[in-house]
């Protein structure tokens, strides 16, 4: 069964310390591995997809690297707007549903 | 551009009552996927449409839910004989293809009461 588990599941941190987060996943055959960020009472926004082990994806203070097991989100030197529930998914072969994790809370303090 | 909307943003109802949910696609987006998330859990899927038809109903929990995109665009999430277990954000999503990124709407709060 297509199963993604994500740790820990809240994370505090203050500003300016890195830290990452682990999205372990089994899928029979990935096609995507995707992050999102989730602020409370908003859809989820899109931040990366991962297609391949080795592959890494950085946007300002993130950074998504992938391998057959797990991904990690990288953050650093936080800031407080970063604070969000970080979310990652999984694609199977055939395209369509996403199979989410249950999420990582991060809370970054000034 | 105008991204993925949904309306109502905010549904509060009896037990056993109907519910309708709206979610408009970005233009153009030939998928569309609906998403149930209780609170402090991911999103679980529900059913995607490639054009008008359903692709993948596996998510449905049962009978009562139903859902329709007869034009290939907007889509209908019908809810029968709601139960208070029904409460969550329903979100929606839309992609070019079913391979291409999600991105989703705002989400509507379902309240049963």
């Amino acid at each position: 069964e297509d199963q993604v588990t994500q740790s820990p599941e809240a994370l505090r941190l203050q500003e300016g310390e890195s830290s990452s987060l682990n999205c372990s996943y089994t899928v029979s055959g990935l096609r995507g591995l995707f992050w999102y960020r989730q602020d409370p009472g908003k859809g989820p926004e899109f931040l990366f997809t991962l297609y391949s082990a080795g592959e890494e994806k950085e946007k300002e203070r993130l950074k998504a690297t992938l391998t057959k097991k797990e991904s990690f989100l990288h953050i650093t030197a936080p800031k407080p707007e970063d604070s969000a529930t970080y979310l990652c998914a999984v694609q199977g072969p055939e395209g369509g549903k996403l199979i989410f994790g249950q999420g990582t809370e991060l809370s970054v303090k000034p | 551009g105008a991204g993925v909307s949904q309306t109502p943003s905010n549904k509060v109802t009896e037990k056993g009552k109907y519910v309708e949910l709206r979610c408009d696609p970005i233009s153009g987006h030939t998928a569309l996927y609906w998403y149930r998330q209780s609170l402090g859990q991911g999103p679980e899927f529900l059913i995607y449409f490639q054009g008008t038809g359903a692709a993948d109903d596996s998510g449905l929990p049962n009978d009562r839910f139903f859902a329709v995109r007869p034009e290939g665009s907007v889509s209908t999430l019908k809810i029968q004989r709601t139960e208070r277990g029904d409460s969550a954000v329903y979100l929606c999503a839309s992609s070019p293809t079913a391979s291409d990124t999600q991105y989703f709407g705002p989400g509507t709060r379902l309240t049963v009461l």
